[in-house]
């Protein structure tokens, strides 16, 4: 079975540019996670999808930052414009449901540099 | 804000040496605590999800414990070896749902 794929891997930016991540999560989880880690800390959330509807987004910096996931598979993140602060690794994950004792499978990552 | 702590930060260790660290969570609204590996250059990997005060897990030289009532889990490895070394994060889920995360140990096995 074919885990989470993320893609690029790593993406080297200078600041003010736009930068999209793409996530394809594991056939039939309809849940689908948006992680931010910055160095030295753990995965905070940013965004999770139930199929295609955002139902948690609070903590998604929505001047910059959007998401999408069009028909409840694949899923993009965009920062637009980036800022260096917004160095760090974007983890995407995803599960069978939303109920808190699933255990969630995570893609290796998308590693933004912004210079 | 609900604040869960992983101690120790970091730690090495030598080959053979068994070790421990430990995940502080709040005593209340507990749902779910959930422990997760990650290697560099791969994706995190579940280890245990535990419910139920008292738990105890094991997975090969690996084991965790669960106290909700204080608000804590330990994880035990046994026999410490080089493919040990990982970063291992816990997450603590409330009644709500949502997976709060600790910023991890990073485990270092000397051979």
């Amino acid at each position: 079975e074919a885990g989470v794929v993320q893609s690029p891997r790593y993406k080297i930016i200078e600041k003010k540019q736009p930068v999209a991540f793409w996530c394809n999560p594991i056939s039939g989880h309809n849940t689908l996670y948006w992680y931010l880690q910055n160095l030295g800390q753990g995965p905070e959330l940013l965004i999770r999808y139930e199929n295609e509807e955002a139902v948690d987004d609070s903590q998604l910096p929505k001047d910059r930052f959007s998401a999408e996931r069009l028909k409840g598979v694949d899923s993009t993140l965009k920062i637009q414009p980036a800022e260096l602060g917004d160095s760090a690794v974007y983890l995407c994950a995803s599960s069978l449901g939303f109920q808190g004792t699933g255990e969630l499978f995570f893609g290796e990552g998308s590693r933004l540099t912004v210079l | 804000i609900l604040n869960v702590e992983q101690s120790p930060q970091s730690l090495h260790v030598q080959e053979g040496d068994s070790t421990n660290f430990t995940c502080s969570f709040p005593s209340s609204n507990f749902y779910a605590l959930h422990w997760y590996r990650w290697e560099t250059a791969k994706s995190p990997e579940a280890l245990f999800v535990m419910t139920l005060n008292g738990d105890e897990k094991k997975k090969g030289r690996i084991s965790a414990t669960l106290n909700t009532k204080e608000g804590y889990s330990y994880l035990y490895i046994k026999g410490s070896q080089p493919e040990d070394s990982a970063t291992y994060l816990c997450a603590f889920v409330a009644g709500t749902y949502k997976y709060i995360f600790g910023t991890g140990t990073r485990l270092k096995v000397l051979a």
